[in-house]
């Protein structure tokens, strides 16, 4: 079965700061990796999503996530914060006609 | 276009009760979806529909959960008798194609659900 580790339960960065939070899975197959965000207030949406090819897959608002197959890990990052990035993150993995499976998300807090 | 559209937004009820939720997916979506979220955690599927059918149901706690979608629109997920562990976030989402794991989830707002 597929599962997804988010190590980073909280982070707090100033704005400007660079971001990287932390995604790994565990499935030995072809996989669909994802990042879902949730604003304050707000559904969960997608931020990027990576099925094959450039494992340098860049989303919404200037996020990318590198998925890097020998470590099985898809870490999303950002080179500067703003405050209006604060926000949960998850990672998602799919894999065949499963239904994605998410980490227990990261809660970012952005200081102005 | 109209989103995913859930309710109620919050419900509280007493342990042993039973609540149901109610999701309406983008319209065309053929792939419908519950999930539990409990604070903390991430979303964690309870069942999935291909028009009415159930895809996947192995997480559903089936003594006490069910969900239907009798005509491949609309669902409802109900708790009979609800215990103190299922105050949770019960999301709905749906998906255009027919569930494969590359397919983009679009998500409603939730059912926020306190069990005292």
């Amino acid at each position: 079965a597929q599962s997804v580790s988010q190590h980073n339960h909280h982070v707090i960065l100033s704005e400007a700061a660079s971001l990287e939070l932390g995604c790994n899975y565990s499935y030995g197959g072809t996989v669909n990796l994802f990042w879902y965000v949730q604003y304050p207030g707000q559904h969960l949406q997608l931020l990027l999503k990576y099925f094959s090819g450039d494992p340098l897959v860049k989303g919404i608002k200037g996020f990318e996530a590198e998925f890097i197959k020998s470590k099985f890990s898809f870490n999303l990052r950002k080179p500067s914060v703003q405050w209006s990035d604060t926000a949960e993150y998850f990672c998602a993995v799919g894999t065949g006609r499963r239904a994605l499976t998410f980490g227990s998300g990261t809660r970012l807090q952005v200081q102005p | 276009e109209a989103g995913v559209a859930q309710s109620p937004r919050y419900k509280i009820i007493e342990k042993r009760q039973s609540v149901a939720f109610w999701c309406n997916p983008i319209s065309g979506h053929a792939t419908l979806y519950w999930y539990q979220q409990i604070l903390g955690q991430g979303p964690k599927l309870l069942i999935q529909f291909q028009n009415n059918g159930v895809v996947d149901d192995s997480q559903l706690p089936k003594d006490r959960f069910s969900a239907e979608r009798l005509k491949g629109v609309d669902s409802t997920l109900k708790i009979q008798p609800a215990k103190l562990e299922d105050s949770a976030v019960y999301l709905c989402a749906s998906s255009l194609g027919y569930g494969l794991a590359n397919e983009k989830l679009f998500f409603g707002s939730g059912t926020q659900l306190s069990v005292l």
